[in-house]
């Protein structure tokens, strides 16, 4: 089964400083990999994924991810952050063959401080 | 604009009351889903429906019913309603299996008291 991890429940960072937010996956095949953003009693806006290809991926607002097979990871990373990046982000899994569902990390809750 | 629209965006509902969370979508896509996001938990799947006739359950089916009788509407049903399903419900819809065009509505809050 396929199965998603973001290992940072929090994370605050200045606002102009650069972003990491990690996620690992657990799949046997070659998942399709993706980045959503949530605001605040907001749904979920896809910021970028990945399928095939170049393993660098850009998305909207700025953000960028970049896919490791040999680490199994798809983090997430922007340059400068804006204080309206504030929000919770979450990474999610799926495939050709198992792909009737995305499988989705538990989130990260991303604070930014003035 | 076209997308997934959700109602009601908010409810309260009394411990053995039923409801029915509406979800519609205009893009005719065939695959759309209802999800149940808990806090520190992200999104669980509860139901899913690969085209109108055609329903199977999620990771997480237990006091909720689906139908889709047809491509635009996939309403979730709630029987007998418990503090447990205290939740955000999230629709989304799909145009193929790999989830790579996933739209979600805006949610339904729904507290059961």
């Amino acid at each position: 089964a396929q199965s998603v991890t973001q290992p940072d429940i929090h994370i605050t960072v200045s606002e102009g400083a650069s972003l990491e937010l990690r996620c690992n996956y657990s799949y046997g095949a070659t998942p399709y990999l993706f980045w959503y953003v949530q605001s605040p009693g907001q749904g979920l806006q896809l910021l970028l994924k990945y399928f095939s290809g170049d393993t660098l991926v850009q998305g909207i607002k700025g953000f960028e991810a970049e896919f490791k097979r040999s680490q199994s990871s798809f983090n997430l990373r922007k340059p400068s952050v804006h204080w309206s990046d504030a929000a919770e982000y979450f990474c999610a899994v799926g495939s050709k063959s198992s792909g009737d569902k995305l499988t989705f990390g538990t989130g990260t809750r991303l604070a930014v401080r003035p | 604009n076209a997308g997934v629209t959700q109602t009601p965006k908010f409810r309260i509902l009394k411990i053995g009351q039923s409801m029915t969370l509406q979800c519609a979508q205009d893009m005719n896509h065939n695959y759309m889903y209802w999800y149940r996001q808990d806090p520190g938990m992200g999104l669980k799947l509860i139901y899913y429906s690969v085209g109108a006739g055609i329903t199977d359950k999620g990771e997480v089916p237990n006091g909720y019913n689906v139908s889709r009788s047809t491509t635009e509407d996939f309403p979730l049903r709630l029987e007998l309603a418990a503090p447990s399903q205290t939740s955000v419900y999230f629709c989304a819809s799909s145009y193929d299996r790999s989830g790579l065009g996933y739209t979600f509505g805006s949610g339904t809050r729904l507290t059961v008291v």
